[in-house]
């Protein structure tokens, strides 16, 4: 099983729309928990940390289910600049210190 | 805003050809890190440097690579012999406190290996 598991998708989405992301990882001991975008090329910039609580930025809420070891990323209202792939990132205990990635998932916001 | 900044952004080199990747960290952070990105693949960890020595090696750092914090500012990666497969865009990264807290990347520094 990956680390850390995602949709590849690609999601193409018109613009105004809800996405939903979801992200797997396999360490239930995981520590930190995190959503970055990536731009084509471009380097990965944090979007938003992801707390058991769950917590929101705008329009993008996160949530944590460490029961299910599950993270989901919602992005509503979706704008064409929201096109980018969204990785999902864990700090796992034990892992050191490092950050584990996903492959990311693509999203592609439509007129 | 505080930036980590990379040089060079493209590097071409020869196969068995020596490379430093260099980076300036954000001033006050702590924590340094090396990770690549194959193309179309995920980001993968490489090292990561703390207090003036590593602190965690994936299994890619093999011994064809070093890191170095050669002054206050500079955090380099150096290729001993590079192959066609070191080809790849590097990203360096620093953070305040750990990887715990929110890590910045520079602008990475793509190599083609020929």
């Amino acid at each position: 099983r990956k680390e850390v598991e995602q949709d590849p998708g690609p999601f193409n989405v018109p613009e105004g729309a809800t996405v939903a992301f979801n992200c797997t990882y396999s360490n239930s001991a995981s520590q930190s928990f995190f959503w970055y975008r990536q731009d084509c090329r471009k380097e990965p910039k944090l979007l938003m940390s992801v707390y058991s609580s769950g917590n929101e930025d705008g329009r993008f809420t996160a949530q944590l289910n460490r029961a299910s070891q599950y993270i989901s990323l919602l992005i509503r209202d979706s704008k064409l600049s929201d096109s980018a792939t969204y990785l999902c990132v864990v700090n796992m205990r034990g892992g050191g210190n490092k950050l584990t990635f996903g492959t990311g998932t693509q999203l592609k916001v439509e007129l | 805003e505080p930036e980590v900044t990379q040089t060079p952004s493209h590097q071409v080199t020869q196969m068995g050809q020596e490379v430093i990747l260099r980076c300036v960290p954000i001033s006050n952070h702590l924590y340094f890190y090396w990770y690549r990105q194959i193309l179309g693949q995920k980001v993968e960890f490489l090292v990561s440097f703390y207090n003036n020595e590593i602190s965690e090696k994936s299994e890619i750092f093999d011994d064809q690579f070093s890191v170095e914090r050669p002054d206050g500012s500079n955090f380099t990666l150096k290729i001993r012999s590079t192959k066609l497969e070191d080809s790849a865009m590097y990203f360096c990264a620093s953070t305040r406190t750990g990887p715990n807290t929110e890590a910045f990347f520079g602008q990475g520094t793509r190599l083609t290996v020929v």
